[in-house]
This record gives structure tokens, sequence and C-alpha cells, in this order.
């Protein structure tokens, strides 16, 4: 059973278009998170919510918007792509529990935008 | 500004020997968490070891085992006995609070048979 689930795996589309992938998570964690894996595997957050509210919002651009309908959600939708949004976009998610902090990530999803 | 600092992009180890991977860290916050993740070519993160600040006692994992050293910032990862299977991107990460995870630039790992 996947703890963290995103998709698509991999997407590949025309500069323009506009793509969303997916997450869920079933290990009843708060906090969820979008990072961002260039090409030269630089991973960097992109966003982060809490119990659906947004509380971490890096310098992106405002083609990116997450949305978060539920504390088990959060999905990512990019509108008109560019070449340099080709990366690989990771989910997670994490619970501050007296017992440890952990984040739990998603397999990934490679963009790939031509 | 928190960062993390990983100087070496590639290392190489023997298989069966011993290598350490180093990080260092920059914070004014007196209690946080310290991770070290593997991502081997599958793309999966997967954590490998966790270090809470206010614990003085390195964190072990089997083979894989710390060397935390919070004055100097510093926060390196012994892999024992090496395995092929160790070959990864090996990133360090430190996490201030339940919401904010930082991460270094990483350091990919070889493992020559």
């Amino acid at each position: 059973d996947t703890a963290v689930s995103q998709t698509p795996k991999y997407l590949v589309t025309q500069m323009g278009n506009d793509k969303s992938i997916k997450c869920e998570q079933n290990l009843g964690h708060d906090t969820m998170y979008w990072y961002k894996q260039d090409s030269k595997k630089f991973l960097k957050i992109m966003f982060s919510y809490n119990n659906k509210e947004l509380i971490i919002n890096e310098t992106v651009p405002n083609r990116f918007s997450p949305k978060s309908p539920d504390k088990a959600h959060l999905n990512l939708h990019i509108n008109s792509l560019e070449l340099g949004d080709s990366a690989v976009y990771f989910c997670a998610s994490s619970q501050d529990r007296a017992g440890g902090r952990e984040l739990f990530f998603g397999e990934g999803s490679r963009l790939t935008v031509l | 500004a928190q960062t993390v600092t990983q100087s070496q992009p590639e290392m190489s180890v023997q298989e069966a020997e011993t290598v350490t991977l180093s990080c260092t860290y920059d914070t004014s916050e007196s209690d946080y968490y310290l991770f070290w993740y593997k991502q081997p070519p599958s793309r999966q993160m997967i954590l490998v070891i966790r270090q809470e600040a206010y614990k003085q006692q390195n964190a072990t994992e089997n083979r894989f085992s710390v060397n935390f050293q919070k004055a100097a910032k510093s926060f390196s990862l012994k892999i024992s006995d090496s395995q092929l299977g160790d070959a990864a991107m090996y990133f360090c990460a430190y996490s201030p609070t339940g919401n904010q995870f930082y991460f270094g630039t990483g350091t990919s790992l070889t493992v020559i048979p």
C-alpha cells in the first residue's frame, strides 16, 4: 500500500500546454509539499500545505498553482509550460510527532517539456 | 538563511570498504532534526538515518551511522561495509520545524566492485 502516491509518473508535453500532477497520501499527515528536482539533482521546495492551508510558497512563477482539496491531497497545476519546467516533481508529506519527524516522498513525476 | 552544504559532489568507495559523506548546515536554532536521504537510480527518496539535535548520541542504523557535531554544525554519514546497492545520490537535510525541510545539493556515491 503506497504511502504517498503521485500521478502521472511521466509527462511529455509541448510548450504552452497546461498540465496537472496529482498527489495523495494515506499516512494521515497534516503537511504536504511539492519539491522540484532539476537536471543537476537540486531539490528545492516549492509549496507546503498544512491542513489545506498554504504555509510555504517559495519564489515560484504564478504559472504554478497548488490546490489542496483536503489534507490527504495536494495537486499541482502548471499553466503555459516552458522548457525550463522540465524536471522531476516530488510530492511529500510529514507529521511532527513526539516520536520524531520525517519527510515521506512519492515516487516523483518526470515532466518533459518539448 | 538556513543552508545545507554538501561539499563532495561525487564520492567513490570499494565494495566492503567504509566511506564518509560530509554535510554542514547553518542555523541559529537550538532544536532541529537532521536527515540523510538516499536516492537510487529508481528515483525514490528513501530515509537512511535521522538525528535529533538535542540528542548527543550519534544515530546508527545497521551499516549507517552519523557523526553529529552540533557546535561545528556538521553531520557526516558513514557507510560501513559498502555494498553495490549503496550506490545512489545521498542528500543531507535539515528541519528546524515540523513544516520545513531544507536539502543539500547531494553527493553521488559510486561503489566499485
